[in-house]
């Protein structure tokens, strides 16, 4: 089934670890998301990547960078993994506004 | 900061009954307001959405109402159905610096009882 697809989907990290989440869309969006969820706060911003080649923060960037490899791919870091960043990670694309977003099925992420 | 207020964190609703979800946004920018269902283990996915310039939406059993002046918008369900148990996100959109920009309210957890 065509859509984002996520790797992986389970994770737990010890304190300090780094680790790179995979994010692959195939429905030649331009736009792609780094998005975290936790409980009682929805869904938070973490970059976007508004084209090919460009990436910009969001509201929750600390902790984490972005690459956008090509069209298709938009992978997540954490360079040195903390308790704080135990969450759920959804990456999504957009084809416009007036599309909404695509989300993958997430990456459910453990910090001890 | 939180720019979209979400109400209620949690609803339980018997079946055939209408759920209401209620949100509030305070930038006056956002041009576009979608809601999304999101079922356990699953990504969010888009419901419904509407713009500033309708005052309603109807999708099947899925209503969005909008107050512009007010700067309000709610989800009702009709006929609320087993099925419909998720989590729901109203958002609030507009295009900023080159890219969608979608701002999420803290979401609903609906359980509809049979």
């Amino acid at each position: 089934n065509a859509g984002v697809t996520q790797t992986p989907k389970f994770q737990v990290l010890k304190t300090g670890q780094s680790m790179t989440l995979q994010c692959a869309q195939d429905m030649n969006h331009n736009s792609m998301y780094w998005y975290r969820q936790d409980p009682g706060m929805g869904l938070r911003l973490i970059y976007y990547s508004a084209s090919e080649g460009t990436t910009d923060k969001g509201e929750v960037p600390n902790g984490y960078n972005v690459s956008r490899l090509n069209k298709r791919e938009f992978s997540l870091r954490l360079e040195s993994a903390a308790p704080s960043q135990t969450s759920v990670y959804f990456c999504a694309s957009s084809a416009g506004q007036l599309y909404g977003y695509t989300f993958g099925s997430g990456t459910r992420l453990t910090v001890v | 900061q939180q720019q979209v207020k979400q109400s209620p964190q949690s609803l339980i609703v018997q079946k055939g009954g209408i759920s209401i979800i209620n949100c509030a946004y305070e930038n006056t920018a956002f041009d576009y307001f979608p809601w999304y269902q999101q079922f356990p283990g699953k990504g969010p996915a888009l419901l419904i959405a509407i713009r500033p310039d309708v005052s309603e939406k109807k999708e099947g059993r899925f209503t969005i109402s909008f107050n512009k002046s007010a700067k309000q918008f709610s989800l009702h369900i009709m006929d609320s159905q087993p099925g419909d148990s998720a989590t729901y996100f109203c958002a609030a959109s507009m295009f900023s610096g080159g890219y969608n920009k979608l701002i999420f309210g803290a979401g609903t957890r609906l359980a509809v009882h049979p």
